[in-house]
């Protein structure tokens, strides 16, 4: 059982580099997120998707752009990394809408340090 | 606007001490409401759920009602372990809120032996 797979699990990243956080899924789930959790604190949503072809902002969007091609993948991309980038990076995905039935499954994250 | 609100961490109990972890939240429609929890260095797993008013979620020993009169899904246990010593996340999703799992801020609970 994948479910949802994040790589790579660490990263160190200089100032100024760029890097593709990846995230895949094998639910065929419509929905996909991207949260960010700093240390002590909760998880701010970075974008989402509903659908191939289909993504918007959350609450912390500046920064990084995702793309959505195919229902499996929604990758993260950081341009220009800056040390405020610093976070663990969290991928979920879930089913179309909330159903008795659905949840979301999340993957084991990224930390991703940037110096 | 939706959001969700949780009570401060971290909390630290006795082993088999009673468990409360308050969340309340501000939602237009009729979300589900969950919780989390993710153990140190893991990922986040699901706790419990509910998908309408008066609903009661229930896993491994937590309780958690959907209360829509007073906009709150309290955690509870009754007699905690040291293998409870986790973040815990309430959180809310629906139509309303255009396909975005909101999260509050995680409650951090210790439990001591």
């Amino acid at each position: 059982n994948a479910g949802v797979t994040q790589t790579p699990k660490f990263r160190i990243l200089k100032i100024g580099q760029s890097m593709t956080l990846q995230c895949a899924q094998d639910m065929n789930h419509n929905y996909m997120y991207w949260y960010r959790q700093d240390p002590g604190m909760g998880l701010k949503l970075i974008y989402y998707s509903v659908g191939a072809g289909i993504t918007d902002k959350g609450e912390v969007p500046n920064g990084y752009n995702v793309s959505r091609s195919t229902t499996e993948d929604f990758p993260l991309r950081l341009e220009l990394a800056a040390p405020s980038q610093t976070s663990v990076y969290f991928c979920a995905s879930s089913s179309p809408l909330p159903t008795p039935e659905s949840e979301a499954f999340f993957g084991q994250g990224t930390r991703l340090t940037v110096v | 606007g939706n959001s969700v609100t949780q009570m401060e961490g971290p909390v630290t109990l006795s082993e088999e001490a009673f468990l409360t972890i308050n969340c309340t939240y501000t939602a237009t429609g009729y979300p589900s409401l969950f919780w989390y929890v993710q153990y140190p260095g893991e990922g986040l797993q699901l706790l419990l759920k509910a998908t309408k008013a008066d609903d009661k979620g229930s896993n491994k020993g937590f309780e958690a009602t959907y209360r829509k009169e007073t906009t709150s899904f309290h955690l509870e246990k009754g007699s905690v372990q040291v293998s409870d010593s986790a973040v815990y996340f309430c959180a809310l999703w629906g139509y309303n809120q255009g396909g975005k799992l909101i999260f509050g801020q995680g409650t951090e609970l210790s439990v001591k032996p």
